[in-house]
């Protein structure tokens, strides 16, 4: 059993569209972080969010934290080729805990 | 600094046979995780060191995984025997804390046949 679901699993859409995706749990994460994935690479850290409510933006990328600490959601603006990845959240759950990743969202933008 | 360096990038073994993974990480990182990513089951925690001391191997799949860290700049995960469902991307990972950004590294794809 996965403690965090992301959804959608795969996401094919053109460039300059708008997307979202959605980190979800019924655990509560003292703090949250969105990592990027491309191909033969490992994960690459976006964001860490701790507050419940909390909103950082990254250029196109904003992400949210739920105001119980229990989801999260990433959207990308106008999107573009290079933000295809593989897109993943990671939750502790309590200080001193190690990071839980999600099942992962795969984003591919065509040109 | 390079990053966290792992070797090999790829390893191709026979089923049974003995497997070392072997890791890098960033000078002055107190945390080291190894995980394994799979389609199946995304990407799973192993093991974590807290300096070079093993802290919690929960996610260890069987006794055919050990993990040492003899030091404060190396760390093996070994798999004997292995199975071809051993197959999979193997990362190692360092932070200066838990609670902060973690660094992959390009991980080892292992494949077992």
């Amino acid at each position: 059993t996965q403690l965090l679901e992301q959804s959608p699993q795969f996401l094919s859409i053109q460039e300059g569209e708008n997307l979202t995706v959605y980190c979800n749990s019924s655990s509560v994460f003292s703090s949250l972080q969105w990592y990027r994935q491309e191909p033969g690479e490992g994960p690459v850290l976006l964001v860490t969010v701790v507050t419940g409510g909390e909103v950082k933006k990254l250029k196109r990328l904003t992400f949210q934290f739920g105001d119980a600490r229990k989801d999260s959601s990433l959207h990308i603006t106008a999107a573009q080729p290079g933000d295809t990845g593989l897109y993943l959240c990671a939750g502790a759950r309590s200080a001193g805990n190690q990071f839980y990743f999600g099942t992962g969202t795969s984003l591919t933008v065509i040109p | 600094d390079a990053g966290v360096i792992q070797s090999p990038r790829h390893e191709v073994t026979e089923m049974g046979q003995e497997v070392t993974l072997r890791c890098k990480p960033i000078s002055g990182h107190d945390y080291l995780f190894w995980y394994r990513q799979t389609m199946m089951r995304g990407l799973e925690l192993l093991i974590y060191f807290n300096n070079n001391v093993p802290i919690d191997d929960s996610g260890m799949p069987e006794d055919r995984f050990s993990a040492k860290m003899p030091n404060a700049s190396f760390s093996t995960l070994k798999i004997q025997p292995s199975e071809p469902r051993d197959s999979a991307v193997y990362f190692c990972a360092s932070s200066l804390g838990s609670y902060t950004e973690a660094f992959f590294g390009q991980g080892t794809r292992l494949t077992v046949v």
